[in-house]
């Protein structure tokens, strides 16, 4: 089962522009963690926030948690062509305590020139 | 420092065949777990390995089975292939930490099976 679910499925945006990602999760967690997937290929971690934190940045990244909404966000600013890719959320269970994660069904970002 | 490493990147098989697919975790990490990626899917939970055991598994049938060495690499098995088996096959390494941590993915393995 997916504990977490991504809105949009599917975003187009111009390059340059901002891109937001939306997540949704079911039961409480300790971390939710955010990754990109290249054309089917392996994913790649993006940034991890823990159930304590609120708000996160990396780079041209910015990540929100509300725990209390069950709910985080992903923002990409000032976008690139290279930023086309699936987005998946990953969370992992508080009452397991272990680190597995699952993950949402994504979000397709496709940045048009 | 080599990341996770799995092989092969594709394979084809026959229904009713058996698969082996094989990891290498990421230099320090003692965790492996697999995870099954179906075309427009996100990843499912297969099973995770640490300390040669199976911590968890996820929700597949008991043709999914896996080990793990000594030297933290694993290999995932499933016999009596599907059409429906077909898929990316992804593994992801870390360490095992209460309060959790963030996984290293390899490139995958694309099995397809017809």
């Amino acid at each position: 089962s997916q504990q977490g679910e991504e809105d949009p499925q599917a975003l187009s945006i111009q390059e340059g522009e901002n891109a937001t990602m939306n997540c949704s999760y079911k039961t409480s967690i300790n971390n939710l963690q955010w990754y990109r997937q290249n054309s089917g290929r392996g994913l790649v971690h993006l940034i991890l926030i823990r159930s304590n934190e609120r708000e996160k940045h990396s780079g041209r990244l910015r990540v929100t948690l509300d725990t209390s909404k069950k709910s985080s966000s992903l923002l990409i600013t000032a976008s690139r062509a290279a930023d086309t890719a699936s987005y998946f959320c990953a969370t992992d269970e508080f009452l397991n305590r272990d680190d597995k994660i699952i993950f949402g069904k994504g979000t397709r970002l496709h940045i048009l020139p | 420092d080599a990341g996770v490493t799995q092989s092969p990147t594709h394979l084809i098989k026959t229904r009713g065949q058996q698969v082996t697919l094989r990891c290498s975790p990421k230099s320090g990490h003692d965790t492996v777990s697999w995870y099954q990626q179906a075309l427009g899917q996100g990843p499912q939970f297969i099973f995770q390995y640490y300390e040669e055991e199976e911590r968890q598994r996820g929700n597949f049938p008991d043709r999914f089975s896996g080990h793990q060495f000594p030297n933290y690499s694993s290999e995932l098995n499933v016999n009596a292939l599907l059409l429906g088996d077909s898929a990316l096959y992804l593994c992801a390494s870390s360490l095992l930490a209460r309060g959790g941590t963030e996984a290293f993915f390899g490139q995958g393995t694309r099995l397809t099976v017809v």
